[in-house]
């Protein structure tokens, strides 16, 4: 079965400093990574995609991300947080078809000023 | 996403209710999900739809019910059968292909 575990439910980080949200999947066959982004109260939003090619994706907002098939890791990072990134940080995984992903529980960003 | 609303908002219900979520998009995918989220449980799928007047169960369907008669919409029902309704609902759309999803504003079903 898929799994999406994101270790670190909740992470502070002071404003300007760099970040890494880890995740690690299981998944059986090539997986579709995605990285999705929640405010308080709202639906999520896309930040960034994996699919195949270049295991370093970029996304909006200043994010990016790496695969690592090896060690079965898709982490998230940005080199310098802003006061306006805190917010629920979610991983999922998926098929590329139409099934419906599978997600990490999350991980809950604070931002130091 | 703009081009996918969920209402009410806020939605309430009482013991042995059923109650209707909707969901519409203009976005013109034809696949298109419901997801449960609980505080620190990240989402869970309901059911997911990939074309009219079709769908399957997803991980969590018990008490739940969903129709698909028209491309733009996917109504969901929560029926007095779900025991613990209480939770934020998101509907989501996805492209034909890669398997991305977006997400609405989300519906937060509670019980008086």
């Amino acid at each position: 079965a898929q799994s999406v575990t994101q270790p670190d439910i909740h992470i502070t980080v002071s404003e300007g400093a760099s970040l890494e949200l880890r995740c690690n999947y299981s998944y059986g066959a090539t997986p579709y990574l995605f990285w999705y982004v929640q405010s308080p109260g709202q639906g999520l939003q896309l930040l960034l995609k994996y699919f195949s090619g270049d295991t370093l994706v970029q996304g909006i907002k200043g994010f990016e991300a790496e695969f690592k098939r090896s060690q079965s890791s898709f982490n998230l990072r940005k080199p310098s947080v802003h006061w306006s990134d805190a917010a629920e940080y979610f991983c999922a995984v998926g098929g590329g078809g139409a099934d419906g992903l599978t997600f990490g529980k999350g991980t809950h960003l604070i931002i130091q000023p | 996403d703009g081009g996918i609303t969920q209402s009410p908002k806020y939605l309430f219900r009482k013991e042995g209710q059923n109650v209707t979520l909707s969901c519409e998009q203009n976005l013109n995918h034809d696949a298109m999900y419901w997801y449960r989220q609980d505080p620190g449980q990240g989402l869970r799928l309901i059911y997911y739809s990939q074309i009219v007047n079709d769908f399957q169960k997803g991980d969590i369907a018990e008490g739940y019910s969903v129709s698909r008669e028209k491309k733009e919409s996917f109504p969901l029902t929560v029926t007095s059968a779900q025991k613990n309704p209480t939770a934020f609902y998101l509907c989501a759309v996805g492209t034909s292909g890669g398997g991305t999803q977006y997400f609405g504003p989300g519906t937060r079903l509670l019980v008086l």
